[in-house]
């Protein structure tokens, strides 16, 4: 089954403990992307990924970082999180240039 | 920065009844999409209709596009209890669909 999974879904944290977010997928897309969603604020490109080892950063990049060593995966890290970073965060990838985007279950973060 | 805007922010009808929402946006684009979130979960693709597109249908959805008003609306027919969720419009402008600036969505409720 072609999917985008994301570990894990749910995290509380505390600030300043360094976490990774997983994002696979099994769908051979070259493009993977992060964003994150806020109360009123909608979705919001972090980082994107056209390929493996080509990174680029989105509208709010701050305080993340990311890697694509291997196609199949893009991980979201957090250095050092922060109670601003507590969100519900989406990976999702494209197959193609122009067509629709896949997104994983989402992670719920919770920074204290 | 946010690009999509959608009209109205909540939205409550009776089964059976028809819902439209509309998304303004405010630089040319390359495709504009629709994408459905039940609550809390991950957007599930819709429809995509490009910038020489007026009009596309599938299924029960209804999209139009109107490029010189900078608008698209998206139509659902004949609404089921299951139509319940949020509903985003989402823009592309670059070279293809990599960056996606998604509104503020739409919550509709479907009342059985």
């Amino acid at each position: 089954e072609a999917q985008v999974t994301q570990n894990p879904r749910y995290l509380i944290t505390v600030t300043g403990k360094k976490l990774t977010v997983t994002c696979s997928q099994n769908m051979n897309h070259e493009y993977m992307s992060w964003y994150r969603q806020d109360p009123g604020l909608g979705l919001r490109q972090i980082y994107y990924s056209m390929n493996v080892e080509v990174t680029d950063k989105g509208d709010v990049p701050e305080g993340y970082k990311v890697s694509r060593k291997e196609k199949r995966n893009f991980p979201l890290i957090l250095e050092s999180p922060s109670p601003n970073q507590t969100s519900l965060y989406f990976c999702a990838t494209l197959p193609s240039s122009r067509g629709e985007q896949f997104f994983g279950p989402g992670t719920r973060l919770t920074v204290l | 920065s946010q690009q999509g805007e959608e009209d109205p922010q909540a939205l409550s009808i009776q089964e059976g009844e028809n819902a439209t929402m509309n998304c303004s946006y405010k630089t040319s684009i390359n495709n504009l999409q629709w994408y459905r979130q039940n609550s809390g979960r991950g957007l599930v693709h819709l429809i995509l209709i490009r910038s020489n597109e007026r009009e596309k249908h599938s299924g029960r959805l209804r999209v139009t596009l109107d490029t010189s008003k900078k608008s698209s609306s998206l139509l659902i027919t004949a609404s089921r209890a299951a139509d319940t969720a949020s509903y985003f419009c989402a823009t592309s402008s670059g070279a293809g669909s990599y960056q996606l600036t998604f509104g503020k969505g739409t919550k509709l409720s479907v009342i059985p």
